[in-house]
Order: C-alpha cells, then sequence, then structure tokens
C-alpha cells in the first residue's frame, strides 16, 4: 500500500492570496492526481502527473497550476484563492491492484481549505 | 449529460436489509468499473473493481456490470451500521482515466 501523505490537512487563507498543496508518495508511482471534492459534485480532477514534468489538465483546472519536480511530491498551487475554491482536496496515486495487471486509485487523507 | 451519473440518496435502511447502488455511463469504451467507499471526512477506498460484463462477488458485497445497459451496480447483503458511508462509482476506458460519479450516502440504522 502505498504511503500517501498531504500536508497541510487543514488551512484557511484568504482571498486573493496564493495557496500550495502538497502530497507526498513513498512508493515512486508514475501517475498521481488531484481531485477537489464538493457536495452533489463528488470527486472531480483538477490536474493530473505521469512522470516528473508531465502533468496534464482535468476538467476543472482553472485558477490552478501543479509541478513535479520528483516523482515523489506533486504540488498544487492555487494561483490566487477565490471562494469558490473552498474546497475538500484530495491526492491520489494509481497503484497496481495484483497479479491480473489492473490498477487502482489510492488516495490521501484529503486536504480542507476554506477561502476566507 | 455527465459521462459518469449515480443517484445522491441519500438512502436509509434498516441493519440486515439489501443495499442496491446504481451507476449509469454514456461511453461505451468504458471497460473499467470500480467502487470506492469513503467514510466521513476520510480519503476514498478501493472496494471492488471489474472490467467484464457480469458479476463479482466479495464477502457480502457483489459488483455487477452489464455493458449494453451502460448500467453498473453494487449490492450489500445482511448490511452492517458499519456499512455506513458514501459509496462512489469510478468507471474509465483505462485504470489510470476514471471519471467519478458524485456518491451515493448510504445509512444503516441499527
Amino acid at each position: 500500500d502505498a504511503g500517501i501523505t498531504q500536508s497541510p490537512r487543514h488551512k484557511v487563507t484568504e482571498t486573493g492570496t496564493p495557496v500550495t498543496l502538497r502530497c507526498h508518495q513513498t512508493e515512486n508511482h508514475r501517475y498521481m492526481y488531484w481531485y477537489r471534492q464538493d457536495p452533489g459534485h463528488g470527486l472531480r480532477l483538477i490536474h493530473y502527473s505521469y512522470g516528473v514534468k508531465d502533468t496534464d489538465k482535468g476538467e476543472v483546472s482553472d485558477g490552478y497550476s501543479v509541478s513535479r519536480s520528483k516523482t515523489e511530491d506533486f504540488l498544487l498551487t492555487l494561483e490566487s484563492a477565490t471562494s469558490s475554491q473552498t474546497s475538500v482536496y484530495f491526492c491520489a496515486i494509481s497503484e497496481p491492484l495484483g497479479r491480473d495487471a489492473n490498477y487502482g486509485y489510492t488516495f490521501g487523507s484529503g486536504t480542507r481549505l476554506t477561502v476566507v | 449529460q455527465k459521462e459518469v451519473e449515480q443517484d445522491p440518496g441519500p438512502l436509509s435502511v434498516p441493519e440486515g436489509a439489501i443495499v442496491s447502488l446504481n451507476c449509469t455511463y454514456s461511453n461505451s469504451a468504458f471497460q473499467y468499473f470500480m467502487w470506492y467507499r469513503q467514510y466521513s471526512r476520510k480519503g476514498p477506498e478501493l472496494l471492488m473493481y471489474t472490467y467484464s460484463s457480469g458479476n463479482k462477488e466479495d464477502g457480502r458485497f457483489t459488483a455487477q456490470v452489464d455493458k449494453s445497459s451502460k448500467y453498473i451496480s453494487l449490492f450489500i447483503r445482511d448490511s452492517q451500521p458499519s456499512d455506513s458511508a458514501t459509496y462512489l462509482c469510478a468507471i474509465g476506458g483505462s485504470a489510470r482515466q476514471l471519471t467519478f460519479g458524485s456518491g451515493t450516502q448510504l445509512t444503516v440504522l441499527p
């Protein structure tokens, strides 16, 4: 089981400030993801990465940027936080499930972000 | 139309009931089907997965896929209060590119 650590666990920030959330994994998995979860919307993909310096946008990428300079770290930056970005943010990795060569997502514990 | 639709509930059942949770999807190319369980204030965790039509059983849980109808289900037999959680379906053309449903909140009453 991949060790995934998200930091911080909770954050309150002011509108207009930049915010960076960190996701750290310990097992060198290639694919990493950032999701946001809001009531009524489920999990929505913000950005994902398929290797160092290789990233791509998800369905709700506006206002967010990401960086992956090392395999183990995937950073999500809110360039200028807005109240609409108040949400719970989850990082995930894709890892093998077992002998059948399928993959599944393992999620971190989440970051609860409030923009005031 | 969303690619994956899931009834948000909430769903409340008595202990011991059979629970049926469902998702529909629109893309016939989707071939990976997963169910995640999420307890309150926790991250989702993988519960079951399959990539073929038919049934897959694991203890009290059965995942069912009908590709012709683009419809998947999760059945929980002999439901327990510990099954109270939000259940999310996840479907995709690749196991690394999944689209999640909005989740169904389930409460099992003792």
